[in-house]
């Protein structure tokens, strides 16, 4: 069973600079996994900040990219606001038209 | 502008089926594939299924497979997901959306539609 991990929760000071992870439990995150990130607030839909490893999504501010680093995915979110403040999940392709959602990430800034 | 359109949810008893549907507009449907994901109330995303650009192929979560059944039609830029042989686990918002990369990296989402399985 793979399983994609994510921080659970993790806090930024406004303005800051955070960088959230995606790994796999049992393996190296590649491009080939075309990890793509969202953020997703309470009652909406989510909403897709990068797809296919550092690509934004239309709309998306430059403050927000998406790279690998070391064997997982990342997001980072720099001069963060008040309104960051929500869920990140990332999704991984496996193979075989497979993807798994990690189990998100919790944005505090504070 | 990319629009998704979800219709189909309700409420239905354990065993019972629906027929969800994703009305597309706004960008050239049959280019790209197509996925369903849904989130559990309280719970996170979860890949359900995606179907390739020509419908060719298709592609599901162990979760759902034998039970749940995508399909798409071009001409009519509507993606469907026939779910069947409902759980109470099965209850969740199901949202459409499209993918860039061949059958992965999801881009644009719809609003969703909610499936609610109980007795």
């Amino acid at each position: 069973q793979t399983v994609v991990t994510q921080e659970p929760s993790f806090s930024v000071s406004p303005g800051g600079t955070v960088t959230l992870t995606c790994g796999l439990s049992s393996d190296s995150v590649s491009t080939s996994h075309y990890p793509s990130w969202y953020q997703q607030t309470p009652g909406q839909a989510p909403r897709t900040l990068i797809y296919s490893t550092n690509i934004r999504s239309s709309g998306v501010p430059d403050r927000f990219s998406g790279s690998i680093l070391g064997n997982k995915a990342a997001l980072t979110i720099t001069g963060a606001q008040a309104d960051d403040e929500c869920v990140y999940y990332c999704v991984l392709y496996m193979r075989r038209g497979i993807s798994v959602f990690g189990g998100g990430t919790k944005l505090t800034v504070l | 502008e990319v629009q998704l359109l979800e219709s189909g949810g309700g409420l239905v008893q354990p065993g019972g089926s629906l027929r969800l549907s994703c009305a597309a507009s706004g960008f050239t449907f049959s280019s790209y594939a197509m996925s369903w994901v849904r989130q559990a109330p309280g719970k996170g995303l979860e890949w359900v299924s995606a179907i390739s650009d020509s419908g060719g192929g298709s592609y599901y979560a162990d979760s759902v497979k034998g039970r749940f059944t995508i399909s798409r039609d071009n001409s009519k830029n509507t993606v469907y997901l026939q779910v069947n042989s409902l759980r109470v686990e099965d209850t969740a918002m199901y949202y459409c959306a499209n993918a860039r990369v061949g059958v992965a990296a999801i881009d644009y989402w719809g609003q969703g539609t909610l499936v609610t399985v109980s007795s």
